[in-house]
């Protein structure tokens, strides 16, 4: 079963810095299978990044992902106040079915 | 509008078996390619994924909590139905349910409910 690490666990920025957050996998993932989301306190994850690199509909385009393989990146070009929050990345298994999230990276105000 | 609203009980004794739905509205469940999936949060803990459904009823779990979850559907009312049983105290979290985006060559939860807190207590 792929496992996902992310780094670091917390990050703190001031707004208008840029924010790298990176996602490592155990093996391989299809970087259509690799998601973004973003939550903030009492609220639901919201995606943001689809097949590694798509923004979803909506997303700033300060916001952008990359990468491939084992390992992934988000990264925000400026942080607005509303940015910060906590960033998951997710993947999905096609054999069997299976979705798997990362423990999160919390980007904080410095 | 895509929705999803999760309900259930907010308190549920250890030993006891948990019954969550996820009423959604703006897709249907008996339209090809649709799946939706819960997901839970221990408060201040990352995402945890425990099952999905598909418009053909296939049904899919998380390998560490399958002999406890049953999943199912009632395409009729747009429900799906969790249930989890031998709750434990180490349970508690926030529910969510989520429609998954399985199309166009990608795989992703797309809208998610606003979630419901579970506290297994005595």
């Amino acid at each position: 079963e792929i496992v996902l690490t992310q780094s670091p666990g917390t990050l703190s920025l001031s707004p208008g810095e840029r924010a790298t957050l990176s996602c490592r996998a155990s093996q391989s993932v299809s970087s259509s299978y690799l998601a973004w989301y973003q939550q903030k306190p009492g609220q639901a994850p919201r995606l943001l990044i689809y097949g590694a690199s798509s923004r979803a509909t909506g997303i700033p385009d300060r916001f952008s992902g990359s990468g491939s393989g084992t390992d992934f990146t988000l990264t925000i070009s400026r942080l607005e106040p509303e940015d910060f929050a906590v960033y998951y990345c997710q993947q999905y298994g096609s054999s069997p079915p299976r979705f798997t999230f990362g423990p999160g990276t919390k980007v904080d105000i410095k | 509008q895509v929705t999803l609203r999760e309900s259930g009980p907010a308190l549920v004794k250890p030993t006891q078996t948990l019954t969550l739905t996820c009423t959604f509205s703006g897709f249907s469940l008996s339209t090809s390619g649709m799946c939706v999936s819960w997901i839970r949060q221990p408060p201040g803990k990352a995402l945890e994924w425990l099952a999905r459904i598909d418009w053909d009823d296939d049904k899919y779990y998380s390998t560490s909590l399958k002999t406890r979850l049953t999943i199912s559907k009632d395409t009729s009312k747009n429900q799906v139905v969790l249930t989890m049983t031998n709750m434990d105290p180490v349970d508690t979290a926030t529910y969510y349910c989520a429609r998954i985006h399985i199309w166009s060559g990608y795989t992703y939860f797309d809208y998610w409910g606003q979630g419901t807190l579970v506290t297994v207590s005595s």
